[in-house]
């Protein structure tokens, strides 16, 4: 049962332009969100993280939106570069003493076009 | 730092055979490792954790006989594929946790013949 979602398989973006990329979960008892970025053959590399007592959190280029009520969480990137290119993947989990399992969606293929 | 490896990056082996992939914390020391598996165009699936010093946790589904997990030091979490076969063939992914997060390794390409 997949419990974090990413319902759009792949975005293309025009360089300089804004990148949004969308994450839905359902289960409730997640309170901790994260955003990783993976190139082909490369494991995952964290990007930025909210928890669930915030709505948003701001790194540089990259802003993540958490909305508790519709389970939802969205990752900005603007302006978007070329090296943006690659698959973000949004994970979740519950923040518990020495649990540290984390759910991951599915992807979004990001494609930045000079 | 929290610089974690894989070894091999990429692995073919044929049907029958073991294959044996390592996990290291490089940079630092980690109780917890998970492993992952990752198929073309799908998300991270976890499969096991690893806890030093103690027997992994599998997750359900996966054969803890096949996908045999050793986390002999705080540095080195090994996953053993027995008798692989075709559909074994996969992207495997480590991490180690580090002051509560993910760190994850640059993975292994296993291809069975």
């Amino acid at each position: 049962d997949q419990q974090v979602k990413q319902n759009s398989p792949s975005l293309s973006v025009q360089e300089g332009r804004i990148s949004i990329l969308n994450c839905d979960y359902t289960n409730s008892m997640f309170d901790y969100f994260l955003w990783y970025k993976k190139y082909p053959a490369e494991g995952p590399t964290f990007l930025i993280s909210i928890s669930s007592i915030k709505d948003k959190n701001e790194d540089g280029r990259f802003t993540v939106f958490l909305n508790k009520s519709a389970k939802h969480l969205s990752l900005h990137i603007v302006p978007s570069q070329p090296g943006d290119s690659a698959v973000y993947f949004c994970a979740a989990r519950r923040i518990r003493l020495n649990d540290y399992k984390l759910s991951f969606g599915a992807g979004t293929t990001v494609t930045v076009r000079a | 730092g929290a610089v974690v490896s894989q070894h091999p990056s990429w692995v073919i082996c044929k049907s029958g055979t073991s294959v044996k992939i390592e996990c290291r914390s490089l940079d630092f020391q980690a109780t917890t490792m998970f492993w992952y598996r990752q198929f073309p165009k799908q998300s991270l699936m976890l499969m096991a954790t690893s806890n030093e010093g103690s027997k992994a946790t599998y997750e359900q589904g996966v054969e803890k006989d096949k996908f045999l997990i050793n986390h002999a030091s705080l540095t080195l979490s090994t996953l053993t594929v027995t008798s692989a076969h075709p559909e074994d063939s996969s992207f495997y992914i480590c991490s180690a946790v580090s002051r509560g997060e993910q760190f994850f390794g640059p993975g292994t390409r296993l291809t069975v013949l």
